[in-house]
C-alpha cells in the first residue's frame, strides 16, 4: 500500500522555537505538497516541490521555507514559531503519470504553539 | 481552476446510497472533477476521478452530467466509517502548479 509519511501527529512548541516538520513517500513521485489546514479556511498550499531540490512558493509560505535534498522526502521548516502557526499540517505527494493524477495525503501533524 | 459549490451537510441511512453533489458550471474543457473525503483528524483521501465519462471503482461511482456542469459521487452502501467532510474539487490534469483548492466540503453523517 503506498504511503505518505509525516514523523509526527501532535507536537507542542514554545513561540520561538524551529520545527522541522518531516515529510517521506514511498512512490517515487516527483510532486510533493505542504498545505495547513484550520477552520473555516480549508486547506491553504504553503508550498511544493516538482523535483528535488525545486521549491515552489504556495498561497502561504511567509513564515516556512522548504527542503527537497532526496526525492522522497520534502521538509517543512519553522524557522520562528509564533502562536499563529497553530495548525494542521498535511503532506501529499502526486505522480506525473497521466493516469494518476490523484494526491496521497499524510495523516497529518497537529503543531501547537504556546 | 473552477470553483465548486456543495451542500454543507448531508445525512444518509447505513447500507443505502449515499449521493452527494457537486456543481462546477464554469468547468473548462481540460479540467478534471476530483473528489476526496476527510475523515476527522486525518488526512485527506483520494476517492475518485474523472474528465467525462461516468467512472466506477472500489470505492464509488461518480456520475458526470453531458454538459459538465454538475456531478454526483456515488457510495452504493453507505457504512458508519463513511461518516467524513467529501470535497468536490475540479482542476487541470496536468502540469506542476499542484494547487488543490479545497472548499468547504459536504459533511456526510451515516445513521444506524
Amino acid at each position: 500500500d503506498v504511503k505518505v509519511t509525516q514523523s509526527s501527529r501532535y507536537l507542542v512548541k514554545r513561540t520561538g522555537e524551529k520545527v522541522f516538520l518531516e515529510c517521506v513517500q514511498d512512490m517515487d513521485h516527483e510532486n510533493m505538497f505542504w498545505y495547513r489546514q484550520d477552520p473555516g479556511l480549508g486547506l491553504r498550499l504553503i508550498y511544493f516541490s516538482y523535483d528535488v531540490k525545486m521549491k515552489e512558493k504556495g498561497d502561504i509560505p511567509e513564515g516556512y521555507s522548504v527542503s527537497r535534498e532526496k526525492k522522497e522526502r520534502f521538509s517543512l521548516i519553522l524557522e520562528s514559531t509564533s502562536t499563529n502557526q497553530t495548525s494542521m499540517y498535511l503532506c501529499a505527494s502526486r505522480g506525473t503519470e497521466t493516469a494518476n493524477y490523484g494526491y496521497t495525503f499524510g495523516s497529518g501533524t497537529r503543531l501547537t504553539v504556546v | 481552476d473552477a470553483k465548486t459549490t456543495q451542500p454543507p451537510s448531508m445525512d444518509c441511512a447505513e447500507g443505502r446510497a449515499a449521493n452527494l453533489p457537486c456543481n462546477h458550471s464554469t468547468i473548462s474543457g481540460n479540467e478534471y472533477v476530483y473528489w476526496y473525503r476527510q475523515i476527522h483528524s486525518q488526512g485527506p483521501q483520494y476517492i475518485i476521478h474523472g474528465l467525462k465519462n461516468n467512472e466506477t471503482n472500489e470505492m464509488a461511482s461518480l456520475i458526470i452530467t453531458e454538459d459538465r456542469k454538475s456531478s454526483t459521487l456515488i457510495l452504493p452502501h453507505a457504512t458508519l466509517r463513511d461518516t467524513a467532510v467529501y470535497y468536490c474539487i475540479v482542476r487541470s490534469g496536468s502540469g506542476n502548479t499542484g494547487k488543490l483548492i479545497f472548499g468547504q466540503g459536504t459533511t456526510l453523517q451515516v445513521k444506524p
